[in-house]
């Protein structure tokens, strides 16, 4: 089946710092990607949609220039935390769709465990 | 925007018994309804999804069903068994197409 791989599955970084996380589909291409955020004990919530060659589309309350995304190719896309606080360690899932129409299934990456000190 | 809301946040069954989880969706034009199950510190894992026109779906131990008049679904799992202890998400895809909403989860444990 298709397969999204992220990495890092893990990062910890000092205060300030910035971190790329990367989203690649393995066997599909991905005109769309999705970032998510989940904090302990919550739902996913939607960050932004990743577009290959054009602007992320951001949820209200995101902050672009602080989550920056990077969708160069069919197969990858990049969410950089710039600038990170500890407010900012949580669970970051990215997530394609395999295959053209809307209704396609949603596959997600294994996530990033980002812990800020 | 759609807004899923999800019940109950956790839920105790002994094992061989049926667990039931509901969601609403506030968005009409909805038309895909998956679910997702999620083990601590993993990926979600989708296990079963609905069309919006269909009303019944079943996948061995797994089903869901789906009101569209009432703008809600619900994901029945009969015969549990401890490995189906992990969090269930409900989702919506909302009437522009693109965006997946989330219900906020269930807690599933299964007792011995």
């Amino acid at each position: 089946g298709a397969v999204v791989s992220q990495h890092p599955s893990r990062v910890i970084c000092k205060s300030g710092t910035s971190v790329k996380i990367e989203c690649r589909s393995l066997d599909f291409q991905a005109t769309t990607m999705f970032w998510y955020r989940q904090f302990p004990k919550q739902s996913l919530m939607l960050m932004a949609t990743s577009n290959e060659g054009s602007k992320a589309t951001y949820e209200q309350g995101v902050e672009k220039d602080k989550f920056l995304i990077n969708h160069a190719s069919l197969t990858l896309s990049t969410l950089t935390v710039t600038s990170a606080h500890p407010e900012d360690s949580s669970f970051y899932i990215c997530s394609a769709r395999d295959g053209a129409g809307l209704n396609s299934p949603l596959h997600f990456g294994n996530g990033t465990r980002l812990t800020v000190t | 925007g759609e807004n899923v809301e999800q019940h109950p946040s956790t839920l105790s069954v002994q094992e061989g018994d049926s667990a039931v989880i509901k969601c609403t969706y506030s968005d009409s034009a909805s038309n895909y309804f998956p679910w997702y199950k999620q083990e601590l510190g993993k990926r979600p894992q989708l296990i079963i999804d609905i069309r919006s026109n269909v009303g019944e779906k079943k996948d061995q131990r797994i089903a869901v069903t789906l009101n569209k008049t009432a703008k809600h679904f619900s994901l029945h799992i009969t015969e549990t068994q401890p490995e189906d202890s992990a969090v269930y998400f409900c989702a919506a895809l909302g009437g522009g197409g693109n965006k997946l909403t989330f219900g906020t989860g269930t807690q599933l444990k299964v007792e011995l």
